[in-house]
């Protein structure tokens, strides 16, 4: 089955320590996004790719970075986490960045900052 | 400014009695509405898109309507694996943003 893959499910983490958290798929869509979500709380855009095109949100810290290699791979790098920064990562795609089209979610990686 | 509002946070019902969900929302130029349920500790799981007024769209106990102004989750004689966090979402109009409520915590019971 076509689907979107994340990895590690549960990552841990010291303050401070870069972290790097793993999305691909298999849908062959062109857009990814990364969202983060915490405790009884909606998810919250962080930024997504169109193909190789960057487009960040305007209220993410500097801190957060994405790397998308090709069409089937997209990195959110984490450069020094903060305890504000545990939550779940959900890694989502689309066919296209006009919203006419519905999202597909990853299983999530949850984040623990120690 | 567009924005989603979904009541109510929580609803607790037995096996067997239907009810609905309700999702509002203001938005400029509606693209699409999306349904998603979401279990804990998992990513959302797609439901259902709907595009226009009047639209319906059904799957298996769960059916979504939409109106101008709103959208229902019906749920027909649920079931305990009905449980979960059910969230609606529309796009925004600039990288198709998700917009979402703050979703409804359905609980039912045997």
């Amino acid at each position: 089955d076509a689907m979107v893959i994340q990895n590690p499910r549960y990552q841990v983490t010291q303050f401070g320590k870069p972290v790097t958290l793993s999305c691909s798929q298999t849908l062959n869509h062109n857009v990814m996004y990364w969202y983060q979500q915490k405790s009884s709380q909606a998810p919250k855009l962080l930024f997504h790719y169109y193909d190789k095109d960057f487009n960040n949100e305007a209220d993410t810290p500097d801190n957060f970075q994405s790397r998308r290699p090709n069409t089937s791979f997209c990195f959110l790098d984490i450069r020094s986490p903060g305890l504000g920064d545990a939550a779940m990562y959900l890694c989502a795609t689309s066919r296209d960045n006009r919203g006419t089209y519905e999202q597909y979610f990853g299983p999530g990686t949850r984040l623990t900052v120690t | 400014e567009d924005q989603v509002t979904q009541s109510p946070e929580a609803l607790r019902l037995q096996e067997g009695e239907s009810s609905s969900l309700n999702c509002s929302y203001t938005v400029s130029g509606l693209r699409g509405l999306f349904w998603y349920r979401q279990d804990p500790g998992k990513g959302p799981e797609f439901l259902f898109t709907l595009y226009s007024a009047g639209e319906e769209k059904e799957k298996e106990r769960l059916k979504a309507t939409l109106t101008k102004k709103e959208s229902f989750l019906h749920i027909t004689a649920p079931k305990p694996e009905d449980s979960a966090t059910y969230l609606c979402a529309v796009p925004f109009w600039q990288g198709g943003k998700l917009i979402f409520g703050q979703g409804t915590e359905l609980s039912v019971k045997p």
